[in-house]
């Protein structure tokens, strides 16, 4: 079966960093995606990894290992803006589909 | 450019009633995805096509049809609604595979009463 797991909500404080986890367990693997959501608006691309280790991209990081199916977003100096929600997502081999968690809902507090 | 703009932005529908979301981009990209969100279950795949002319079933098809006569546009049609269809639904675009992300249109809100 596919699987994926994430936090339901989350809440830090501006200028704090935040870690959210995403545990995955999929029949096939094609890389993995972390998109943000605000509220009453579309997805937008954060960041993909396909190979393990960190990828870095100004105040946020998304780390990979496919060994333990296991992801995490980085959010450094938090602000106000940041408060949405970031799915974590999975594109299976052959790479037409992609599978959504459920999402984790981040309030950042002054 | 315009991106990926959905139509229309929301709707009210009858039980019973049919209705055609419209899903247009001028991207140029191949392949595109209707899905549906609902609160605390994320988005799930409805129907994908590969290219002008192709559509497959994704993880929730029952309800839907979906067509791709032109590269441009994807429909999505709903031929007889129920209350359970009440979501927003979001198309999605992507160039190619391997690194590219999916671009997503603003979402269709749909109630069924």
């Amino acid at each position: 079966g596919q699987n994926i797991d994430q936090p339901t909500e989350m809440t830090a404080t501006e200028g704090a960093i935040v870690q959210i986890n995403c545990t995955y367990q999929t029949s096939g693997f094609n890389g993995l995606f972390w998109y943000q959501q605000h509220a009453g608006e579309a997805p937008t691309f954060l960041s993909y990894n396909v190979l393990d280790g960190l990828e870095e991209k100004g105040r946020f990081s998304s780390f990979l290992s496919r060994s333990k199916g296991y992801s995490y977003l980085l959010l450094k100096e938090l602000q106000m803006k940041d408060s949405a929600s970031y799915l974590c997502a999975v594109r299976n081999t052959g790479g037409f589909k992609t599978i959504f968690g459920a999402g984790t809902r981040l309030f950042v507090k002054a | 450019n315009a991106g990926v703009t959905q139509t229309p932005k929301f709707r009210v529908l009858k039980t019973g009633q049919s209705m055609t979301l419209l899903c247009a981009q001028d991207m140029n990209h191949e392949y595109m995805y209707w899905y549906r969100q609902d609160p605390g279950m994320g988005l799930r795949l409805i129907h994908y096509s590969v290219g002008e002319g192709t559509t497959a079933k994704g993880e929730v098809p029952d309800g839907y049809n979906v067509s791709r006569l032109k590269k441009q546009n994807f429909l999505l049609g709903l031929e007889s609604a129920a209350p359970s269809q009440t979501s927003v639904y979001f198309c999605a675009t992507a160039a190619r595979l391997g690194g590219e992300t999916q671009y997503f249109g603003p979402g269709t809100r749909l109630l069924v009463l």
